[in-house]
């Protein structure tokens, strides 16, 4: 069964930490990995990853893929209070995303 | 451009009614996807829909559950004799074609069954 697995499920830290968010994953006919950012509303895509070992930035943010693992880590540097979300990490296969059940990060001041 | 349209946005229901759910995909995207996010959990997919095509439904509860995506209109998922259970906020994907990774999500409608 197609199955991933992010950790930590909660992250508690202080504006201008830096974090890193880690997911594994099991998807048949597995295509690439995405990551969300969910805020009590509808996912919004960060990223998504095809290759292993490009990382891909933005801003703060930058993902990696490890194909032979089967692993992804998002990192965020210099947090800020709006970074305060769930992060979510999927597997796409032929026709759907795999959601992992997500990290909850909070970003105090 | 607007983006993925779904209604309503909340809906509470009876246990024993029905809940309609209603989902418009982005303008020029043929190809629609249904997930589940429970409370405290991730989305699970449900059913991936082309009009007026179910290409999968693995993930669809075996009753109950219905989905459709006319030739016009809306995609629709349905649920016959809600239970407790089924609360939950439910999403809408759609992405131009099929192979696409890019999935763009709606804002979802969450159903309360008292």
């Amino acid at each position: 069964e197609d199955k991933v697995v992010q950790s930590p499920l909660s992250l508690v830290v202080h504006e201008g930490d830096t974090v890193t968010l880690n997911c594994s994953y099991e998807v048949t006919n597995f295509r690439s990995l995405l990551w969300y950012k969910q805020e009590k509303k509808a996912p919004t895509f960060l990223f998504m990853l095809t290759s292993s070992g490009i990382e891909k930035k933005s801003g703060r943010l930058s993902s990696i893929l490890d194909k032979k693992e089967l692993f992804s880590i998002l990192n965020i540097t210099a947090t800020q209070t709006g970074d305060s979300a769930i992060y979510l990490c999927a597997g796409y296969n032929t026709d759907k995303l795999i959601f992992g059940t997500g990290t909850r990060l909070q970003v105090f001041p | 451009n607007a983006g993925v349209m779904q209604n309503p946005r909340h809906l509470v229901r009876r246990r024993g009614q029905e809940a309609r759910l209603r989902c418009s995909p982005m303008k020029g995207h043929s190809h629609v996807y249904w997930y589940r996010q429970l409370p405290e959990e991730g989305l699970k997919f449900m059913v991936y829909l082309q009009k007026e095509n179910i290409i999968d439904e693995s993930g669809m509860p075996k009753e109950r559950f219905s989905a459709e995506f006319p030739k016009e209109g809306p995609s629709i998922l349905r649920i016959q004799q809600v239970v407790r259970g089924d609360s939950a906020a439910y999403f809408c994907a759609s992405s131009p074609r099929r192979g696409s990774y890019e999935q763009y999500f709606g804002p979802g409608t969450r159903l309360t069954v008292t």
